[in-house]
């Protein structure tokens, strides 16, 4: 199947832990991102990357740290995670070739305790 | 500040019906406008598009109208389903790039 897949899909974890989320994109896009959705459901923008090079890098504690081996592969690391970071967190893709929107994975829900 | 503002927040239509949903934007730059769709454990999904040099796109029973000198544009779902029942994303950005989405409409269709 072509998508974007996250794992893991549910992650719980107690404060002050270090955890990753994985994404990997089959779609041959340029572009990766990672979206964080709060308990409101707003979709915010947090990081973007292009064929490995960093893009956009908003406004974010620096305990995230992005990581991207090649661009099918976009991997997010927390630090020392704190009962505010939870949310459900989303990794998309685009192409540069042609504009049809994002792809999104499923998602990663995230519940620090 | 969020650069995409979306109203309404909650919407009940009844089956049949239909389901308009508003967003206004502020920055001018914006040249691409879509629509997401997200059912509850799913990922947003790409329902309709509209890039301004166009008023209005129409893609089975979803539209989107547009206006640019008002710098707002709508979704509009005609002969609303129990199916459509999800929550709706417009979102924003310069060349489909650093896409900034509206709060999200919760619709609820009633049968």
């Amino acid at each position: 199947d072509t998508a974007v897949s996250q794992t893991p899909k549910y992650l719980v974890t107690q404060m002050g832990n270090d955890k990753s989320i994985k994404c990997e994109q089959n779609l041959g896009h340029d572009t990766m991102y990672w979206y964080k959705q709060d308990s409101k459901k707003f979709l915010k923008i947090m990081f973007s990357y292009n064929n490995k090079e960093l893009i956009i890098n908003e406004t974010v504690p620096n305990r995230f740290s992005p990581k991207s081996p090649d661009k099918a592969h976009l991997n997010l690391h927390i630090n020392s995670l704190e009962l505010g970071d939870s949310a459900v967190y989303f990794c998309a893709s685009r192409s540069d070739r042609g504009k049809n929107g994002y792809t999104f994975g499923s998602g990663t829900r995230l519940t620090v305790v | 500040q969020q650069q995409v503002k979306q109203s309404p927040q909650s919407l009940i239509v009844q089956k049949g019906g239909i389901s308009i949903i508003n967003c206004a934007y502020e920055n001018t730059a914006f040249d691409y406008f879509p629509w997401y769709q997200q059912f509850p454990g799913k990922g947003p999904a790409l329902l309709i598009a509209i890039r301004p040099d166009v008023s209005e796109k129409k893609e089975g029973r979803f539209t989107i109208s547009f206006n640019k000198s008002a710098k707002q544009f709508s979704l509009h779902i005609m002969d609303s389903q129990p199916g459509d029942s999800a929550t709706y994303f417009c979102a924003a950005s310069v060349s489909d790039n650093d896409m900034r989405f509206g709060a999200g409409t919760r619709l609820t269709v009633k049968p």
